[in-house]
């Protein structure tokens, strides 16, 4: 089974500041990454597909980058809305695993 | 707009099986294949498996394997997962999430959108 772990487990910055949130796989999983952000209280929501494709109706702000083993996942100007938890996924082999998370809070 | 509805939160004592259900509309049902993710209490995500909705193949998790089954009823566009000899440790939302992309490509495996969620409580 892949593992991913993601740093920091918290970020605490202010509205306007940019996010830059990691993901790193146990082995490589080439551009099979995506990034979700969720809410309290609500499911999940796609960000980022293949590593760097916004998914339907994501703002240019959000980015993602990266490819085998080390991928990152940029804000580049927070808004508060996006004070939230945001996880990364990888697809290798139908052993489909998740990150334990990153919060994103409000400093 | 694409949508899925849920079933209804359930408390289930430890043993029982829980059937939790997932109805989609805006979309071709049998063209998307629908996967299942839960979320225990303040943790992370785990996925469970995902059903084909125009064949009824599925691929499960090796964890949830011999207790999870995953059916749909194409006539109602709803899939459903049935999770069996449940545990304490089961206690969790669980969600139906649609893949991203068409089943004719072989789906992308990424989810989007989801479901709002079925709280599943194990108790006895």
């Amino acid at each position: 089974e892949i593992v991913l772990t993601q740093s920091p487990a918290t970020l605490s910055l202010s509205p306007g500041e940019r996010a830059t949130l990691s993901c790193r796989a146990s082995q490589s999983v080439s551009s099979y990454l995506a990034w979700y952000q969720q809410k309290p209280g609500q499911a999940p929501r796609l960000l980022i597909y293949d590593a760097s494709n916004r998914a339907t109706g994501i703002p240019a702000r959000f980015s993602g980058s990266g490819s085998g083993t080390d991928f990152t996942l940029t804000i580049s100007s927070l808004e508060p809305e996006d004070f939230a938890v945001y996880y990364c996924q990888q697809r290798s082999n139908f052993l489909f695993t998740f990150g334990p998370g990153t919060k994103v809070d409000i400093k | 707009q694409v949508q899925l509805v849920q079933s209804g939160a359930e408390v289930k004592k430890p043993g029982a099986s829980v059937k939790v259900s997932c109805k989609a509309s805006g979309y071709t049902f049998t063209g998307y294949y629908m996967h299942w993710v839960r979320q225990a209490p303040g943790q992370g995500l785990e996925w469970m498996g995902r059903i084909n909705p125009n064949s009824g193949g599925t691929n499960y998790a090796q964890k949830f394997q011999g207790r999870v089954t995953m059916t749909r009823d194409t006539s109602i566009s709803t899939a459903y997962m049935e999770l069996s000899r449940l545990r304490s440790d089961d206690t969790a939302v669980y969600y139906c999430a649609r893949d991203y992309a068409a089943a004719g490509t072989g789906g992308a495996n990424w989810f989007d959108p989801w479901g709002q969620g079925t709280l599943v409580t194990v108790s006895s």
